[in-house]
């Protein structure tokens, strides 16, 4: 069954990096997959598009503070240089025969 | 500009039925495939259904088979969501979204419409 697991939450201080994990269910770590984010009270915002040997493909504006990496059945979002809003719910996403499936998110607190 | 604007959210009675839209504009509507995700209050994203750009194919979440259907209207860039015997579980924000070419993710949103099943 495809699954996409993720910590529920994380936090990191003003100007810090964070890295997010996402984690690929056995049998699937050739998958891509995409990262989304969400602030409070909007919808959500595609990152970018991450395969599986690391190489990736921002959305529109997406600043190069935000970058992905990959490694066997992890993927990866690494946020540098930390805002205030960055502070949000980030999703993974991936899709297989007939079905698409997220993550259950991690919540990124600014400290 | 790629936009996506639903539609169509409101308050219904468990058994009841509602018609979601989604008027979408900046892109070449029918070459796309096109999802509904919906997120119930407090949680995660839950992805419901997906339809072909020509409408040919369509695939759906077993929690709604049965109950929703996916549509669209290439005519009039428009994506459709008809919700029956709805269930105070189906209570959610529900997204529009574009899948992108080539992949099953989704890289444009809309700004959700809220469905509140409620007696």
């Amino acid at each position: 069954q495809l699954v996409l697991t993720q910590s529920p939450s994380a936090s990191a201080s003003l100007g810090a990096s964070v890295k997010f994990t996402c984690t690929l269910s056995s049998g699937h770590s050739d998958y891509a997959i995409a990262w989304h984010q969400q602030q409070p009270e909007k919808g959500p915002r595609y990152l970018m598009y991450l395969n599986s040997d690391g190489s990736h493909t921002k959305g529109d504006g997406i600043p190069d503070r935000f970058s992905g990496s990959s490694s066997g059945a992890e993927r990866y979002l690494t946020i540098s240089s930390l805002q205030s809003d960055d502070e949000a719910d980030y999703y993974c996403q991936t899709w297989g025969t007939g079905t698409v499936v997220f993550g259950g998110g991690t919540k990124l607190t600014v400290l | 500009e790629v936009q996506l604007v639903e539609s169509g959210g409101g308050l219904v009675q468990p058994g009841g039925s509602l018609r979601l839209s989604c008027a979408v504009s900046g892109i070449t509507f029918s070459s796309y495939w096109m999802s509904w995700v919906r997120q119930a209050p407090g949680k995660g994203l839950e992805w419901v259904a997906n339809i072909k750009g020509d409408g040919s194919e369509k695939y759906s979440v077993d929690s709604v088979k049965g109950r929703f259907t996916i549509s669209r209207d290439n005519a009039k860039n428009s994506l459709y969501l008809q919700m029956n015997s709805l269930r105070a579980e189906d209570t959610a924000v529900y997204y529009c979204a574009r899948v992108a070419a080539v992949t099953g993710i989704n890289d444009y949103w809309g700004q959700g419409t809220l469905v509140t099943v409620s007696s």
